[in-house]
């Protein structure tokens, strides 16, 4: 168990509606990070936050949103669903040391989202 | 920019075999880590191993074993004593030092597939 939790595992919903993902970081961890993974694009990373502030955008769809809250746990949210949004997400969280490169970031199981 | 890159898309093991998985790396950052994650068939992404840049050592943790060569900007993951358990995907992935975020950048990953 790697100590950051995801919720839901597992999400079908159809074109056009929207979804929130949920991530709760490992204790005392204030980076958070969002991932997407997709068969033919592989691990994409979409948005990093810190202590709720955003740090850093990748290759994030306007269509999609995230906020890192108070209690450091944080929620992507993804409208106008597509087909090609079904992937698995993943939310990863590492130690308060933002430029300290050498700690490791711990995943969470990941929410499988399908777009129908 | 960073990339990694793995050139084994699927690789076989006998049982209690040794393997080496391949990674590449290109980075223009002075310092940053190198990490290896496996993501068995139910998706979780499991860190394995990390090596920082200015680690004059080869990193080891139990079975696994990072072969850090700098000046070829490889990384290696070695892992011994092959067993079942093992066969899943292994992704390389790193992290620089640059401004305030310090997100991981993935390679391709390998299927590792471990065989009596």
């Amino acid at each position: 168990d790697s100590g950051v939790t995801q919720t839901p595992k597992h999400l079908i919903t159809a074109t056009g509606q929207r979804v929130t993902l949920r991530c709760s970081p490992r204790s005392g961890d204030l980076s958070v990070y969002w991932y997407q993974q997709s068969l033919d694009q592989g691990l994409q990373f979409l948005i990093q936050y810190y202590n709720g502030e955003e740090r850093a955008k990748g290759n994030i769809l306007e269509r999609f949103s995230a906020q890192q809250f108070p209690d450091l746990h944080s929620e992507l949210n993804l409208s106008s669903l597509e087909l090609g949004d079904s992937a698995l997400y993943f939310c990863a969280s590492s130690p308060r040391l933002l430029k300290d490169f050498n700690t490791e970031a711990f995943f969470g199981q990941g929410t499988r989202l399908t777009v129908v | 920019a960073q990339k990694i890159t793995q050139t084994q898309p699927g690789m076989f093991v006998q049982e209690k075999e040794a393997v080496t998985l391949d990674c590449t790396y290109d980075t223009s950052d002075p310092s940053y880590g190198l990490f290896w994650y496996k993501q068995p068939s139910s998706g979780e992404m499991i860190f394995l191993i990390y090596q920082g840049s200015y680690d004059q050592q080869n990193a080891t943790e139990g079975r696994y074993s990072l072969n850090f060569q700098k000046a070829r900007k490889s990384a290696n993951l070695v892992i011994s004593a092959s067993q079942l358990g093992d066969s899943a995907m292994y992704f390389c992935a790193m992290r620089g030092n640059t401004g305030t975020a310090s997100k991981l950048t993935f390679g391709t990953g390998t299927r590792l597939q471990v065989t009596l």
